[in-house]
């Protein structure tokens, strides 16, 4: 199983930030599928998850400004998070959530500046 | 949210080192805690699961124990290749909370 982020590296502020997560050698139909952040020198935070029948969970600090759809014809799912400030600044990973996280994207960065 | 409070924050060890780490969380979790590894610029890596599981391909030197609110991860006999930050990770609940990071450096 292989995951790859992509979306814009810069993202100014107030705008929406949107990635999109690549999945090959499995189908995103089966298990969870989730969105980590992590600021530049600082931990791990979990940002939400959708599982295999299309339901979602946000983490409440993020709940009002995060969206996480899939397209499974594409076997894809995506994060959109809106009216970014500097503090949304990380590097952003997917991953398969099974439900330890046992297969992981290998980030993307996105700044969030003007 | 459950909080998770890793310890020591940052250690030093030598090659062939036992090193622990400790997890704990402020309710219990049962066994649902995970562990990772991480080094500079790359994602975190699965190293235990269900508290005491070995992901497939991590090396036996790599050993989970606990349950409740009290874990530990242990490397029976550090490796130049360990030195990296690990991070704990609860399942239980959401929002799925992880520890703050324990550097383990060279000594």
């Amino acid at each position: 199983v292989q995951l790859q982020e992509s979306g814009p590296g810069l993202v100014k502020p107030s705008e929406t930030l949107s990635l999109t997560c690549t999945v090959s050698g499995g189908s995103i139909s089966s298990y969870y599928w989730s969105w980590i952040r992590q600021p530049p020198g600082k931990g791990l935070e979990w940002i939400g998850y959708i599982n295999y029948s299309g339901s979602t969970s946000y983490n409440p600090s993020l709940k009002s400004r995060v969206t996480i759809s899939a397209d499974t014809s594409n076997n894809q799912f995506s994060l959109k998070l809106s009216s970014v400030t500097a503090a949304d600044t990380a590097v952003y990973y997917c991953a398969r959530t099974t439900p330890s996280y046992d297969y992981w994207g290998q980030g993307t960065l996105v700044t969030v500046s003007s | 949210d459950i909080q998770m409070t890793q310890s020591p924050s940052s250690l030093s060890a030598s090659v062939g080192d036992r090193v622990t780490i400790t997890c704990r969380a402020n309710q219990s979790i049962r066994s649902y805690l995970n562990w990772y590894q991480q080094k500079p610029g790359k994602a975190p890596k699965l190293l235990i699961y269900a508290a005491s599981s070995l992901q497939s391909g991590v090396p036996s030197r790599f050993s989970g124990s606990g349950s409740g609110t009290d874990f530990t991860l242990t490397i029976s006999s550090l490796q130049p290749e360990d030195f990296a930050t690990y991070y704990c990770q609860q399942s239980y609940s959401t929002p799925q909370t992880f520890g703050q990071g324990t550097k383990v450096e060279i000594k």
